[in-house]
């Protein structure tokens, strides 16, 4: 199995642009989570899906932060404008059931806004 | 809520023992345990279930106290493979499953040789 699959790894941009992350979940799984990590603030979800469709956005820190997930294996994550402290890394995760609600990282994708 | 871990920080030698915990102040359907190296993405450990289910790596052990919603993860005859940060996450008992986790900040374990 090639995993969950993030692109860009590394995206560096300047204060105001729109930045765009990218997520391929593993085949077959239902649920998708984005996450982001800071020294400051630690692993923190932004958003969840199940079956294509959001389900908790509460973690989205402001509306230049939007997630989407158009069919079961691609999601997206865009930030416009950025701004510094939007600099962090941010991890997909899929996984399979309900129950144990396992879940894969992919590599993540860094972010730094200047 | 966060859950809190303790200790933050641990430093041992090759083949000794670490218990690392973790405490939630709300009532936990989950505790997920996830361990990170420098640079790289969690990978998951083991999962404790409500009512004792449990799914996790041969070699790993923890334990989830329901009623003190507590768990505490056991690494035993630690060996350098073992150093990096390790992260619980929980599920709180009302998402009843499959939901996105709340991570503590984090244990950082160094094995020294």
């Amino acid at each position: 199995d090639a995993g969950v699959i993030q692109s860009p790894r590394h995206e560096v941009t300047e204060m105001g642009q729109e930045v765009t992350l990218r997520c391929k979940p593993i085949s077959g799984h239902d649920y998708l989570f984005w996450y982001r990590q800071t020294m400051m603030r630690g692993l923190e979800l932004l958003i969840y899906f199940n079956n294509n469709v959001p389900i908790d956005d509460s973690g989205m820190p402001e509306d230049r932060f939007s997630a989407k997930m158009p069919n079961a294996s691609f999601s997206t994550l865009k930030i416009q404008p950025s701004e510094p402290r939007d600099s962090a890394v941010y991890f997909c995760a899929s996984s399979l059931d309900r129950e144990y609600n396992e879940q894969f990282f992919g590599p993540g994708t860094r972010l730094t806004v200047l | 809520q966060q859950p809190v871990q303790s200790p933050q920080a641990v430093i041992l030698r090759e083949g000794e023992d670490a218990v690392i915990n973790c405490s939630s102040s709300k009532a936990l359907y989950s505790v997920h345990w996830y361990r990170q190296k420098h640079g790289e993405a969690p990978v998951f450990l083991m999962i404790l279930l409500k009512g004792g289910e449990q799914k996790g790596h041969e070699k790993i052990s923890a334990s989830f106290n329901e009623k003190k919603q507590q768990s505490s993860l056991y690494l035993t005859a630690s060996q350098l493979s073992y150093s990096g940060t390790y992260f619980c996450g929980t599920e709180n008992e009302d998402g009843g499953g499959a939901d996105g986790l709340t991570f503590g900040k984090g244990t950082h374990l160094i094995i020294q040789p």
